[in-house]
């Protein structure tokens, strides 16, 4: 059965740290890996991986993705209150398949 | 606004009613999918639709659940005697297919209480 991994479940930081979250997914017919940022309703998209080990950036935020070992990262520099949110990823095939997700919280 | 939007935003229903919910996809996108979403837990695939065809349904998805989309546009997803169990919030995303793309625009969701 197709499952998505996400690590750590919950992390607590302070301002300007960098954190690190993971997503280990194991899937038939893998096509892409998409993360997303929920605050307090619905997901807002923020990366879409197809290709392993190409970096995709925007502002403090990257993510990368590793088809041999069947994970993806998603780190965020300078983390700001902001950033205080549930980060998810997901795998589509049929279905989207959506991880737990990691509920970062981020303290001034 | 552009985005998805579903009706209502919040629903409170007592156990064993029937309740309806609409979603309205972003107009160009072809694909609709439903999702219900627990506290702590990410959003649960349960069906999606390629303009009026329910192409996937979720093999977890109760016979009192149904969804349809009859002219390819707007959707609604049907929770027949609800039980307390279904109290989620119920999300809607919808997408374009082909090309690879499977970026998803969700709604802001409708929470449901059965009480």
């Amino acid at each position: 059965e197709d499952k998505v991994v996400q690590s750590p479940l919950s992390l607590v930081v302070h301002e300007g740290d960098t954190v690190t979250l993971n997503c280990s997914y194991e899937v038939t017919n893998f096509r892409s890996l998409l993360w997303y940022k929920q605050e307090k309703k619905a997901p807002t998209f923020l990366f879409m991986l197809t290709s392993s080990g190409i970096e995709k950036k925007s502002g403090r935020l990257s993510s990368i993705l590793d088809k041999k070992e069947l994970f993806s990262i998603l780190n965020i520099t300078a983390t700001q209150t902001g950033d205080s949110a549930v980060y998810l990823c997901a795998v589509p095939n049929n279905d989207m398949r959506f991880g737990a997700g990691t509920r970062l919280t981020v303290k001034p | 606004d552009t985005g998805v939007s579903q009706d209502p935003r919040h629903k409170i229903t007592k156990r064993g009613q029937n309740v309806t919910f609409r979603c309205d996809p972003i107009s160009e996108h072809n694909r609709l999918y439903w999702y219900r979403q627990t506290l702590g837990q990410g959003p649960e695939f349960l069906t999606y639709f390629q303009n009026e065809a329910q192409l996937e349904k979720s093999r977890l998805l109760s016979d009192r659940f149904s969804a349809e989309r009859p002219k390819g546009s707007f959707s609604t997803l049907e929770i027949q005697r609800t039980e307390q169990g279904d109290s989620a919030m119920y999300l809607c995303a919808s997408s374009l297919s082909g090309g690879g793309s499977y970026e998803q625009y969700f709604g802001p969701g409708t929470r449901l209480t059965v009480t």
